[in-house]
C-alpha cells in the first residue's frame, strides 16, 4: 500500500497568516493527490482534486501543488473558519485509497 | 445535487453486525463514472478505507486487507442504495463511519466529492 506521511500533525496560526500543509508519498503518485478539509461533526470537503485543481465552490485562498512524491496545500489567507482538520489522499493504487494522518490547524 | 443519506444504529454490541445504509440522490448507483466508498475514522487509525462498489457492465466490489474476513458491501439499484455489514465487531470497530461518492474529476483522476453525514457507532454491551 502506498503511505502518505503528512506534516505537521499540528499547526498554530494566525487570522491572515499563510499556511503550507504538506504531503509525501512512499512511492511515486503522479498527480493523483486530494485534499480534504474537515469540521468537527461534519463531513468531509473535497477541496483540491489532481494535486493542484481547485473543486467548485472552494474559495481561491485554498492552492495546491506537487507531483511525483511531494505534495502541498497552502492557504494564502487564514480565516476564522479555517481553523479544522485538513487530509491529503491518494488515489493512485487502488485499492486501497490511502489518507495522511491528518493536519490540526489551530488558533495562535 | 447529489447527496448522500446514512442510516443505521449509533450501537452495537460486541461479536454482532454492524449494518450502514447509504441513499444516494441525484446520482445513480449504476454510474459509469462513480466508485461507492465507506470509510470510517477514529483516534486511533484517522481516516480508513473500508469497501468501495461500482458497476462497469458488471458489479464490482473491493475490501480493506484489514477487514477483508469480515465485511460485505451490497449495491440495491431498486432502491438507489448501497450497504455495509460488518461482523464480529469488536471495540475497535467504534468509528464514525461515512459513506462517500468517488467520482472520476479529470483525465482518470478520480476524489471522494460527496460525502454522507457520518454516523457514529459504537460498538459497546
Amino acid at each position: 500500500d502506498i503511505q502518505m506521511t503528512q506534516s505537521p500533525s499540528s499547526l498554530s496560526a494566525s487570522v491572515g497568516d499563510r499556511v503550507t500543509i504538506t504531503c509525501r508519498a512512499s512511492q511515486s503518485i503522479s498527480s493523483y493527490c486530494n485534499w480534504y478539509q474537515h469540521k468537527p461533526g461534519k463531513a468531509p470537503k473535497l477541496l483540491i482534486y489532481a494535486a493542484s485543481s481547485l473543486q467548485s465552490g472552494v474559495p481561491s485562498r485554498f492552492s495546491g501543488s506537487g507531483s511525483g512524491t511531494d505534495f502541498t496545500l497552502t492557504i494564502s489567507s487564514l480565516q476564522p473558519e479555517d481553523f479544522v482538520s485538513y487530509y491529503c489522499q491518494q488515489t493512485y493504487s487502488t485499492p486501497p485509497v490511502t489518507f495522511g494522518q491528518g493536519t490540526r490547524l489551530e488558533i495562535k | 445535487q447529489v447527496q448522500l443519506q446514512q442510516s443505521g444504529p449509533g450501537l452495537v454490541k460486541p461479536s454482532q453486525t454492524l449494518s450502514l445504509t447509504c441513499a444516494i440522490s441525484g446520482d445513480s448507483v449504476s454510474s459509469n463514472s462513480a466508485a461507492w466508498y465507506w470509510i470510517r475514522q477514529s483516534p486511533s487509525r484517522g481516516l480508513e478505507w473500508l469497501a468501495r462498489t461500482y458497476y462497469k457492465s458488471k458489479w464490482y466490489v473491493d475490501y480493506a486487507v484489514s477487514v477483508k474476513s469480515r465485511i460485505t458491501i451490497n449495491a440495491d439499484t431498486s432502491k438507489n442504495q448501497f450497504t455495509l455489514h460488518l461482523n464480529s465487531v469488536t471495540p475497535e470497530d467504534t468509528a464514525v463511519y461515512y459513506c462517500a461518492r468517488m467520482e472520476t474529476m479529470v483525465r482518470g483522476l478520480s476524489a471522494c466529492d460527496v460525502w454522507g453525514p457520518g454516523t457514529m457507532v459504537t460498538v459497546s454491551s
